[in-house]
């Protein structure tokens, strides 16, 4: 079976520009999450979606949204992009809502850099 | 912000020799997680255990829990090449609803041939 599958793989954008990525869930998963990790540190959560409403919101600013669709799959979008936003970006998904017992299992991420 | 912190920041061993990771987190827990990471890639699910589980092992892998301590330990056995990689321990905190994992700044190993 496909893992947690993102496109694009890497992305170059402009300060003040707007971007979308887009992630694939494993099938059968219906939460999707998430994670921005800047390069040397930990991933740090943005979104959990759930049956296609947002469930979670981490300590992100309003040009960060996302939204999931009825096929499970999901979109983040970042507008007018600052430089601190160049990161790898992360998505997750998980057979269930809640995670106490359950991993997440990440895609390759996507790569965006802010220039 | 970062939950946990692991330590050492970088380690890097001889293959076959052992490898020893720790982490420390703030607030109570469901649950911590290890997750590996090689460059560039998305994270790779270890091992999981509950905040009532001292010790868990899979494989090569042994960890363990100590909730007094709010502190964790992942062992990696009999180190190979190929566990060359980033590790990072993740929390799901025991208040509030548990959709989310918090990370520490991870661990870089180094598994010299």
């Amino acid at each position: 079976d496909a893992g947690v599958t993102q496109s694009p793989t890497h992305l170059i954008k402009t300060r003040g520009q707007q971007v979308t990525l887009r992630c694939s869930p494993i099938s059968g998963h219906k939460s999707v999450s998430w994670y921005q990790q800047v390069l040397g540190q930990g991933p740090q959560f943005i979104f959990q979606y759930y049956e296609k409403e947002e469930r979670g919101r981490g300590n992100f600013p309003d040009r960060f949204s996302a939204r999931q669709f009825p096929n499970y799959s999901s979109e983040l979008n970042v507008n007018a992009l600052l430089l601190g936003d160049s990161a790898l970006y992360l998505c997750a998904s998980s057979l269930y809502q809640g995670i106490y017992n359950s991993p997440l299992h990440f895609g390759n991420g996507t790569r965006l850099t802010v220039t | 912000s970062q939950q946990g912190e692991e330590d050492p920041q970088a380690l890097s061993i001889q293959e076959g020799e052992n490898a020893t990771m720790n982490c420390s987190y703030k607030t109570s827990i469901n649950n911590l997680q290890w997750y590996r990471q090689n460059s560039g890639r998305g994270l790779v699910h270890l091992i999981l255990i509950r905040s009532n589980e001292r010790e868990k092992h899979s494989g090569r892998l042994r960890v363990t829990l100590d909730t007094s301590k709010k502190s964790s330990s992942l062992l990696i056995t009999a180190s190979r090449a190929a566990d060359t990689a980033s590790y990072f321990c993740a929390t799901t905190r025991s208040s509030g609803s548990a959709r989310q994992l918090t990370f520490g700044s991870g661990t870089q190993l180094t598994v010299l041939p």
